[in-house]
């Protein structure tokens, strides 16, 4: 079965410093990995994807997040926060099954600091 | 400007009235799903349709009922809803690859007085 698990609920970081947002998954098949940001009262967008090519993903806005089978991590990152980057974060796990079944993380609330 | 739309973005409604979301995708896709959106809860599948057939009901009350008339289009129709189905309803459209992401509109944001 599959599940995500983001470790943090809150993360506060002043702008221009690093952002790492954690997730933890778990999957019976070779899994479809993705992050989306959603800021208020808008959808969600895409950020990224990772479907079995390179580990390290690039995205969106300066975001990447790398895929460690090992650790069964694929942790958000960028390397200098904007106060634009402040919205809800989700990680979501799709397995390669043809269920065409997503499963969503609690997401993560990123706060920046001036 | 998103490929999903969903219309209209904010409505209010009371416990006996009858009302419809809608979305349409313009992006050539197939799938096209329902979530629910409720303050300090995960995102809740609803519904999945897949070539306009019903593929995922997640044990939702009958008082929201989907209707997809064809692969661009999905709605939820709403009667006697309770206060607590107050939330932000997000449709999203998948295309056929496997490894596809889901594409998301803004959202209606339904509140139940």
């Amino acid at each position: 079965a599959q599940s995500v698990t983001q470790l943090d609920s809150h993360v506060s970081v002043s702008e221009g410093t690093p952002v790492l947002l954690r997730c933890n998954y778990s999957s019976s098949y070779s899994p479809s990995l993705f992050w989306y940001v959603q800021h208020p009262n808008k959808g969600l967008q895409l950020l990224l994807k990772y479907t079995s090519a390179a580990t390290l993903v690039k995205g969106i806005n300066g975001f990447e997040a790398e895929f460690k089978k090992s650790e069964t991590s694929f942790h958000l990152t960028k390397p200098s926060a904007h106060m634009s980057d402040a919205a809800e974060y989700f990680c979501v796990v799709s397995e390669s099954s043809g269920t065409y079944k997503y499963i969503f993380g609690t997401g993560t609330r990123l706060k920046v600091l001036a | 400007e998103t490929g999903v739309t969903q219309t209209p973005r904010h409505l209010v409604m009371g416990m006996t009235n009858k009302k419809s979301l809608k979305c349409e995708q313009h992006l050539g896709h197939n799938a096209m799903y329902w979530y629910k959106q409720s303050a300090k809860k995960p995102l809740e599948l609803m519904f999945v349709y897949n070539f306009k057939e019903q593929t995922e009901n997640n044990s939702v009350p009958s008082r929201f009922s989907p209707e997809c008339p064809n692969s661009s289009h999905l709605f939820l129709h709403l009667h006697t809803l309770q206060p607590e189905d107050s939330a932000l309803y997000l449709c999203a459209s998948r295309g056929q690859g496997i490894n596809s992401p889901l594409h998301f509109g803004n959202g209606t944001r339904l509140t139940v007085t």
